[in-house]
């Protein structure tokens, strides 16, 4: 089963607006990352957030997580058509003491120029 | 440092025959994993591998699937025999403390 649900499914935004992403899960977790992955290719590690933060930014990009709602979000600020690509959250769950990562089904979004 | 590397990038077979999926793992990375990506089912994990011992291969939907780790810079997956319903993208993975890296994926279309 599925550890990870993304929603939006699909996201479309012009160039310049902010990409709001979100995870839910459904077991007490390590950690969370999220990655991208481009039409074709394999999936780039973006972020990691451990259980015990709440925020962490990283250029563009700033991740939250929720514990007690077993959520995180995923803001992208300032898009560029560069952006365009699938993101998906992956959990590391505390039962797994060897970082096996269950993934969402992701979202895939568009930035249109 | 070339990053996780799989072979083929991509793979045309008939059904029935049998499938071999290479993967070399970034050294000091001490687990690997094997995904599957389709559109239906999107990211499986199929099995991985902790120093080289397969940990949990419970995510491998048949017996026709296995995957070995020989040493710690080369993993196959092999179906035998393959069937269309196995074309997907497969992915490698290997981590250590610090992180995951994925590979380029092998593109596997069973006609």
């Amino acid at each position: 089963s599925q550890q990870g649900e993304e929603d939006p499914q699909a996201l479309s935004i012009q160039e310049g607006e902010n990409a709001t992403m979100n995870c839910s899960y459904k077991t007490s977790i390590n950690n969370l990352q999220w990655y991208r992955q481009n039409s074709g290719r394999g999936l780039v590690h973006l972020i990691l957030i451990r259980s015990n933060e709440r925020e962490k930014h990283s250029g563009r990009l700033r991740v939250t997580l929720d514990t007690s709602k077993k959520s995180s979000s995923l803001l992208i600020t300032a898009s560029r058509a560069a952006d365009t690509a699938s993101y998906f959250c992956a959990t590391d769950a505390v039962t797994s003491n060897t970082g096996k990562l269950i993934f969402g089904q992701g979202t895939t979004l568009q930035v249109k120029p | 440092d070339a990053g996780v590397i799989q072979s083929p990038r991509h793979e045309v077979t008939e059904m029935g025959q049998e499938v071999t999926l290479r993967c070399k793992p970034i050294s000091g990375h001490n687990s690997l994993f094997w995904y599957r990506q389709t559109m239906m089912r999107g990211l499986e994990l199929l099995i991985y591998f902790n120093n080289n011992v397969p940990i949990d291969d419970s995510g491998m939907p048949e017996d026709r699937f296995s995957a070995k780790m020989p040493n710690a810079s080369f993993s196959t997956l092999k179906i035998q025999p393959s069937e269309p319903r196995d074309s997907a993208v497969y992915f490698c993975a290997s981590s250590n403390r610090f992180g995951y890296t994925f590979g380029s994926g092998t593109r596997l279309t069973v006609v």
